[in-house]
């Protein structure tokens, strides 16, 4: 009963190349986030969606696509990758209205640009 | 913006003992939220505590509790009897109440239990 399920948990790949990362959740919230762990353990948001809508977008490379579909998917892709996107991405989502409660993190994606 | 602030990159206790990570923030708002998240080596992300700005209550769960002084702008975990599963990053985390809701995290800190 996986609440919010990333694939790949690993992805090598080469400088340039594009790949993308593909998040569900199954808990019904509205709210769907994309955040990345760099490699001094550092968590940023990059995206966030409301029920299809981009509702945040911080700074982040236009290189980098999020989609939703529909509210329980979100998915990332990156194109022309660099070594900078080495790094860890998290997927995490909530229902709007309710700070209180947390967000519930996926296992991540671990990203190797080599 | 809001900025989160972790101090103490690493911690170490020893098995069974009580220790305290630091954690201040910075914001204007009145109303928030603020947690503590465990990671371990593992990756996941999990839950240790959460603290509503409203309540002067310090939050509890079982051997984790936190010092919430909203004047200093402070919330430190405690984290009592420690054990060898204890050992993993652990974020302190802020998370606006109206608005996009997206949390804001600290550099965090690594713990180490030694036995």
């Amino acid at each position: 009963d996986t609440a919010v399920s990333q694939t790949p948990k690993y992805l090598v790949t080469q400088m340039g190349n594009d790949k993308s990362i593909k998040c569900e959740q199954n808990l019904g919230h509205d709210t769907m986030y994309w955040y990345k762990q760099d490699s001094k353990k550092f968590l940023k948001i990059m995206f966030s969606y409301n029920n299809k809508e981009l509702i945040i977008n911080e700074t982040v490379p236009n290189r980098f696509s999020p989609k939703s579909p529909d509210k329980a998917h979100l998915n990332l892709h990156i194109n022309s990758l660099e070594l900078g996107d080495s790094a860890v991405y998290f997927c995490a989502s909530s229902q709007a209205g309710t700070a209180n409660q947390p967000q519930h993190f996926g296992d991540g994606t671990r990203l190797s640009i080599l | 913006a809001q900025t989160v602030t972790q101090s103490q990159p690493e911690m170490s206790v020893q098995e069974a003992e009580t220790v305290t990570l630091s954690c201040t923030y910075d914001t204007s708002e009145s109303d928030y939220y603020l947690f503590w998240y465990k990671q371990p080596p593992s990756r996941q992300m999990i839950l240790v505590i959460r603290q509503e700005a409203y309540k002067q209550q310090n939050a509890t769960e079982n051997r984790f509790s936190v010092n919430f002084q909203k004047a200093a702008k402070s919330f430190s975990l405690k984290i009592s009897d420690s054990q060898l599963g204890d050992a993993a990053m652990y974020f302190c985390a802020y998370r606006s109440v109206p608005g996009a809701q997206k949390l804001v995290f600290g550099q965090g800190t690594r713990l180490t239990i030694n036995p």
